[in-house]
């Protein structure tokens, strides 16, 4: 199966560092990992992507396991902003396709 | 620099009318993949087209959908004869150079249908 699986949701308080597990198994040596969020009502938003080593960028970092089965999206402070559905994608039966599992809800506490 | 565009925002219909949905890609992209979203689900996949051409509609149901990105103008996701169960949110995204996995693909706002 080649769906990411994510938790269905996470909470965490604000300003603390928040970490997304991802797990996509199947995935192949040469496909990228990409994540989005999505907020009510909008579109999805590009958060990271990579593809072998850890990538950071001024929204996120991406960790990725040594034999990529799996990732992590860490926040580094987690605002109110943050709060959205967290979504973990790879390559589908061709490598123009997104595949998306149903994603993660992140809950940001005051 | 405008993101990507799509209208309508919002499309209502009867069962059994046509929905026309249009996307206008970000500047200098030339690449447009079409996507559905069901209520609490992910994104699936429909259909990727570079300009005047289709290459990848696996994700297309066989019958009553069709999409094309013509040389001028937006790219047109056309549903006949629509049922209650092709009320979704439809999103529309483009790349650069569509160079798969490589490439991020950037999303519009969604056209939400709901067919009555």
């Amino acid at each position: 199966d080649a769906k990411t699986t994510q938790p269905n949701s996470m909470e965490s308080n604000e300003e603390e560092p928040v970490h997304l597990p991802c797990n996509h198994s199947t995935i192949s040596g040469t496909d990228y990992i990409h994540w989005y969020r999505q907020l009510p009502s909008q579109g999805p938003e590009y958060v990271i992507h990579g593809l072998t080593s850890n990538v950071n960028n001024r929204m996120a970092s991406l960790a990725i396991a040594e034999d990529r089965k799996s990732s992590t999206l860490i926040l580094h402070r987690a605002t109110l902003r943050d709060a959205a559905v967290y979504y973990c994608t790879r390559p589908g039966y061709s490598n123009y396709q997104l595949i998306w599992g149903a994603g993660t809800k992140l809950i940001i506490k005051p | 620099n405008a993101g990507v565009m799509q209208n309508p925002r919002h499309l209502v219909r009867r069962r059994g009318q046509e929905a026309r949905l249009r996307c206008s890609p970000m500047k200098g992209h030339s690449h447009v993949y079409w996507y559905r979203q069901l209520p609490e689900e992910g994104l699936k996949f429909m259909v990727y087209l570079q300009k005047e051409n289709i290459i990848d509609e696996s994700g297309m149901p066989k019958e009553r959908f069709s999409a094309e990105f013509p040389k001028e103008g937006p790219s047109i996701l056309r549903i006949q004869q629509v049922v209650r169960g092709d009320s979704a949110a439809y999103f529309c995204a483009s790349s650069r150079r569509g160079q798969g996995s490589l490439e991020t693909q950037y999303f519009g706002p969604g056209t939400r249908l709901l067919v009555l």
